[in-house]
């Protein structure tokens, strides 16, 4: 298994501003999946990100509006752009098991709240 | 493409009672087959899992069977208690291809 910290946990914020969120894993990975929760809603793949490479965005996603970073195999930032109270959701971190057995491991989670 | 289609909650039950939550898929290939569970303020969390058809799998007396013939993956429970309340999400993963497609989420509340 692998142990994902994410932060913040939750945070408020103002329409306009950007914030960005950061997952933290205690192995290295391969790949790192950030996903978005919308209220009572399921959770859509917003984008995938490798490690030396940009990162490649699900339909209706761009990277103007959440840029990511993966700067080495543990970490991995994902940026919530000019934000509107549309964005208010919770935004999950995940990897891919190493094992081969194709299960994904989840962060916390961020529940941000734009007002 | 590929999606997943869970039945619509919440499911609202007793405790003890029997619980059954509908999945079923739609996928090219043999894809491998997830529950998670979401408890009350909590992340996502591996219930349990199937990688090929006829499997089943199972975890805190949860089980589901990947069933090719009709597309499904049903979890089932014999005897839900007050803290399995969480929504359930039944997902699927393409072998290569790392994405992991959810169905709406299905909310069980179990009451004493």
């Amino acid at each position: 298994s692998a142990v994902i910290s994410q932060k913040p946990s939750r945070d408020i914020c103002q329409r306009g501003t950007s914030l960005t969120i950061q997952c933290q894993v205690d192995s290295q990975v391969t790949m790192m999946f950030w996903y978005r929760q919308q209220p009572g809603q399921s959770l859509t793949l917003i984008a995938t990100a490798n490690q030396g490479s940009e990162a490649t965005y699900e339909s209706g996603f761009v990277i103007d509006k959440f840029p990511i970073s993966r700067p080495n195999l543990t970490f991995s930032t994902l940026t919530v752009s000019n934000m509107s109270p549309e964005d208010s959701s919770i935004y999950l971190c995940s990897v891919e098991s190493r094992t081969g057995t194709y299960e994904a491991f989840f962060g916390q989670g961020t529940r941000l709240t734009v007002v | 493409g590929d999606s997943v289609t869970q039945m619509e909650g919440p499911v609202t039950l007793s405790e003890e009672a029997f619980l059954t939550i509908n999945c079923t898929y739609t996928a090219t290939g043999y894809p491998s087959l997830f529950w998670y569970v979401q408890y009350p303020g909590e992340g996502l969390q591996l219930l349990l899992k199937a990688t090929k058809a006829d499997d089943k799998g199972s975890n805190k007396g949860f089980e589901a069977t990947y069933r090719k013939e009709t597309t499904s993956f049903h979890l089932e429970k014999g005897s839900v208690q007050v803290s399995d309340s969480a929504v359930y999400f039944c997902a699927l993963m393409q072998r290569g291809y790392n994405k992991l497609i959810f169905g709406a989420g299905t909310r069980l509340a179990v009451h004493p």
